[in-house]
Formats: C-alpha cells, structure tokens, sequence
C-alpha cells in the first residue's frame, strides 16, 4: 500500500530565510506526487505535483519540490518565506496504476513564519 | 465558475440521526471523492467515483454510503451518526485521471454529540 510521510508537525522560520518542509512517500513503481497548501478554515489548494521529467517542480507562490527517486522524497522549498505562507502543507502521492481518486495523504505540516 | 460546492458548512447532530453532506462540481469532473480530515491523521478517504453510475470504498468507508447519479453531484450519506464520525470533511474533484491536480471544496465541519 501507498503511504506518505511528513515528519515534523510543525516547521518555524524567519521571514525571509528559506524554508523546507519534508515528504517522502513509499508505492509501487513511479510515483504522481502533490504538495497542498491549507488555510485556516479553508479547503486544500494544490501547490505543485510532480508527474515526469525534470526532478525540481515549480508551482504556485514560489514554492518548488525537489523529486528525490533514490531517497523517495519530495520536499517542498521556498527560498524566502513569507508570513503570509504560514499554513498547513500535505503532501500526497498516488500511483501510476491506481485510480485517480486514491490520493494517499501525509498528516501534514504546519508551517510558521514569523517576523 | 464556482468549482467544488460544499453544503452545508458546519452541522451538530445527535448520535443515530441521519444526514447527506452534499457534494458538487461544475467542471465536468469524472472523478470525484470524499475525504475526512482529523488532528494529526491528514485526510482519509471515505468513498471516492470515477464516473457516474460508479463508485467504490476508500479507507475509512463504514457509516458512510455514496452514490453518483450524475457527473456533477457526489453525496455522502451518514447512516446513523456517532461521535467517531466527529470530523471536518472534504469533498474533491478532478480532471484527467488525477495528473492535473485536485480541486477540494470549503469542507463540512460535523460534531456528533
């Protein structure tokens, strides 16, 4: 069975410093990974995803992830954070073979950035 | 383009009443699934479709039933409420077989007491 792991519950940082919030995720065969961000009392928003090709994905509010194959990771990235980007970030993978709505979620990450 | 639709947004309920969160998507989506979101758990799946007429379990399906009438509308029925089911939940949507992204409703907060 597909699962995702995100270590820490909760990432600090200083504005303006970079952050990284971990992922790494086990399934069969090559993954579809995402990374979301949630709001407070907001539904989830999807960030970036890695499908193929290049192993550093860009994706919205400049956040990128950096697909690992050999380590089985996908940690999110930002090189200066914002206030504003504190949240609760999941990261998600399913796979190739499997239907698309079997989105596998890790527990997620809190993000807090502060000034 | 309103996207996903969530209804309603927030509901108490006693234990062994019944209720259908509603769930709905403008966007022609095939795919659509729910979600319950719990304190340090992330989000499980309940039940998800992968078109109208068609449906299947998640991880978490007990107490909870589906059914898909219709591309747009994706309901999950709560049969007799209890505590446990005392969660926040998502409903979500996608195009093309999950690669482009999903898009999630502004959730139901349920409290069973």
């Amino acid at each position: 069975a597909q699962s995702v792991a995100q270590p820490e519950d909760q990432v600090n940082v200083a504005e303006g410093n970079p952050l990284t919030v971990k992922c790494t995720y086990s399934v069969s065969g090559n993954p579809y990974l995402f990374w979301y961000v949630q709001y407070p009392n907001r539904g989830l928003q999807f960030l970036l995803k890695y499908i193929t090709g290049d192993n550093l994905v860009k994706g919205s509010y400049g956040f990128e992830a950096e697909f690992n194959k050999s380590q089985t990771s996908f940690h999110l990235k930002k090189p200066s954070a914002l206030v504003s980007d504190s949240a609760l970030y999941f990261c998600a993978v399913r796979d190739r073979t499997g239907t698309a709505s079997k989105l596998t979620f890790g527990t997620g990450t809190r993000l807090q950035v502060t000034l | 383009n309103a996207g996903v639709t969530q209804t309603p947004k927030f509901q108490v309920l006693k234990t062994g009443q019944s209720m259908t969160l509603q769930c709905a998507q403008d966007m022609n989506h095939e795919y659509m699934s729910w979600y319950r979101q719990d304190p340090g758990m992330g989000l499980r799946l309940i039940h998800y479709s992968v078109g109208a007429g068609i449906t299947d379990q998640g991880e978490v399906p007990n107490g909870y039933n589906v059914s898909r009438s219709t591309t747009e509308d994706f309901p999950l029925r709560l049969l007799s409420a209890a505590p446990s089911q005392t969660s926040v939940y998502f409903c979500a949507s996608s195009y093309s077989r999950g690669v482009s992204g999903y898009t999630f409703g502004s959730g139901t907060r349920l409290t069973v007491v």
